[in-house]
C-alpha cells in the first residue's frame, strides 16, 4: 500500500511568488491534515479535512494560505505571496475514520519550502 | 490549550549507549504517537501508543496516561537513529495533534 506522498520534496521561491503543494493521501483515508515546522520549532498544525471538507483550519497563519481538497482525494496548499517567514517544511498526514476509535496519523516526506 | 513538553531538548551519545526520551502532557490522552524526524527532514512514525507498552526492534514505549507522560527508550543506540525525536498527542478523536518541540539526539560513531 503506497503511504502518504507529496510533492514537490523541495521548492525554493523567492518573496512575493506562488507556490502550491501537493498531497496524495493513502487511499481510503477521509482525514488529511497539514502541519509545517518553521525554523526548527515545533511542527505546528495548519489545518484538517475531512474528505472535502474543511473541519478546522484554526491553525492556518493568515489569509495567504488557501488549502482545497476538491474531490476529497488529493489537496493542494497554495502561499501566495509568499514571504521569508514561510520558509520551513510542510507535511501532509491522513488517517482513517473508524467513527470509533482515533487512528494513527500518517505523515508524508515534507516538502522542504525556501523563500528566498 | 494542551501542552506538551519533552525533554530532554539535546542528547548526544556514544554509539551503543541507551537512552530515555519522555513527553509529559498536560491534558488526558486520547491518542499519543512518537515520531523521528531523521536527517533528510521525513517524519517517521514509531509508535502510536495511548497507553500501556510496545516495542518495535530497539526501541519500546510507555504511556501512563494516569500520569500524563510517556517514554520511548533507545536500546544500543545506532548513527543512523540520530535525528529529532517528537511526541504529539491528540486532542480528540480524529483531530489535530500538537507536538512537543522535540528531543534532537545525536549518535555518534
Amino acid at each position: 500500500e503506497a503511504g502518504v506522498t507529496q510533492f514537490p520534496s523541495h521548492s525554493v521561491i523567492e518573496k512575493g511568488q506562488t507556490v502550491t503543494l501537493r498531497c496524495d493521501p493513502i487511499s481510503g483515508h477521509d482525514n488529511l491534515y497539514w502541519y509545517r515546522r518553521v525554523m526548527g520549532k515545533e511542527i505546528k498544525f495548519l489545518l484538517h479535512f475531512v474528505k472535502e471538507s474543511k473541519q478546522d483550519e484554526s491553525g492556518m497563519p493568515n489569509n495567504r494560505f488557501l488549502a482545497e481538497r476538491t474531490g476529497g482525494t488529493y489537496s493542494t496548499l497554495k502561499v501566495q505571496p509568499a514571504e521569508l517567514e514561510d520558509s520551513g517544511v510542510y507535511f501532509c498526514a491522513s488517517s482513517q475514520d473508524t467513527g470509533m476509535l482515533t487512528d494513527t496519523q500518517y505523515f508524508g516526506p515534507g516538502t522542504r519550502l525556501t523563500v528566498l | 490549550g494542551i501542552q506538551v513538553e519533552q525533554s530532554p531538548p539535546d542528547l548526544i551519545l556514544q554509539e551503543g549507549a541507551n537512552s530515555t526520551l519522555r513527553c509529559n502532557f498536560s491534558d488526558s490522552v486520547n491518542n499519543l504517537q512518537w515520531f523521528h524526524q531523521n536527517p533528510w527532514g521525513q517524519l517517521i512514525n514509531l509508535f502510536y501508543i495511548p497507553s500501556g507498552t510496545k516495542q518495535n526492534g530497539r526501541l519500546s514505549a510507555t504511556t501512563v496516561a494516569t500520569e500524563r507522560y510517556s517514554l520511548l527508550y533507545i536500546s544500543s543506540s545506532q548513527t543512523t537513529d540520530s535525528g529529532v525525536y517528537f511526541c504529539a498527542r491528540e486532542e480528540t478523536s480524529g483531530s489535530r495533534l500538537t507536538f512537543g518541540e522535540g528531543t534532537q539526539l545525536t549518535v555518534n560513531p
